[in-house]
């Protein structure tokens, strides 16, 4: 079965500084891989996934993703946080044919003038 | 389109009671899925549907029942609540593999 570890719980960056948020996914084939974004109150909305291809996926908002086989990792990244980039994160991994889906823990990130 | 929409957006049951949370998508997508939210514990998976007619279970099925019968609904029921359930749940849709799942707004439960 496949697994996300995200690491970090708490994330404070300061508005304009860059941002990675980590994740790290356990799945022994080439899995989907997804990130999503959750305002207070509101259901997920997808930022961006990889299914094959390119490794770096650009996604809405700014922000981008490099999957990397070698570290079983996904990590999101965006150059400039803006204050309206505080919210929670998730990284979620499928298996080929995207059944199921298992989301990581979350990274909540607070942005600071 | 109104996307994927749940009702009751928040309820209070007592332990015992049972309930229906309702989920429709007007998106035509054959996916549908239920999750619930708990802090510290990210989404789980309850159930899924593939199509009408088609369901299976994900993480966390127990003390849930779903059923498809259309395209555009998906219900979950609990059928004897336990304060265990109190949680979020979101529904969320997809029109077939690579392509975008949709959330629904949530509906927060409350069990006493």
């Amino acid at each position: 079965a496949q697994s996300v570890t995200q690491p970090d719980i708490h994330i404070t960056v300061s508005e304009g500084a860059s941002l990675e948020l980590r994740c790290n996914y356990s799945y022994g084939a080439t899995p989907y891989l997804f990130w999503y974004v959750q305002s207070p109150g509101q259901g997920l909305q997808l930022l961006l996934k990889y299914f094959s291809g390119d490794t770096l996926v650009q996604g809405i908002k700014g922000f981008e993703a490099e999957f990397k086989r070698s570290q079983s990792s996904f990590n999101l990244r965006k150059p400039s946080v803006h204050w309206s980039d505080a919210a929670e994160y998730f990284c979620a991994v499928a298996p080929e044919g995207y059944q199921k889906v298992t989301f990581g823990i979350g990274t909540k990130l607070q942005v600071i003038p | 389109n109104a996307g994927v929409t749940q009702t009751p957006k928040f309820q209070v049951l007592k332990t015992g009671q049972s309930m229906t949370l309702q989920c429709a998508q007007d998106m035509n997508h054959e996916y549908m899925s239920w999750y619930r939210q708990d802090p510290g514990m990210g989404l789980r998976l309850i159930h899924y549907s593939v199509g009408a007619g088609i369901t299976d279970q994900g993480e966390v099925p127990n003390g849930y029942n779903v059923s498809r019968s259309t395209t555009e609904d998906f219900p979950l029921r609990l059928l004897s609540a336990a304060p265990s359930q109190t949680s979020v749940y979101f529904c969320a849709s997809r029109a077939r593999v690579q392509e975008t799942q949709y959330f629904g707004p949530g509906t927060r439960l409350l069990v006493l």
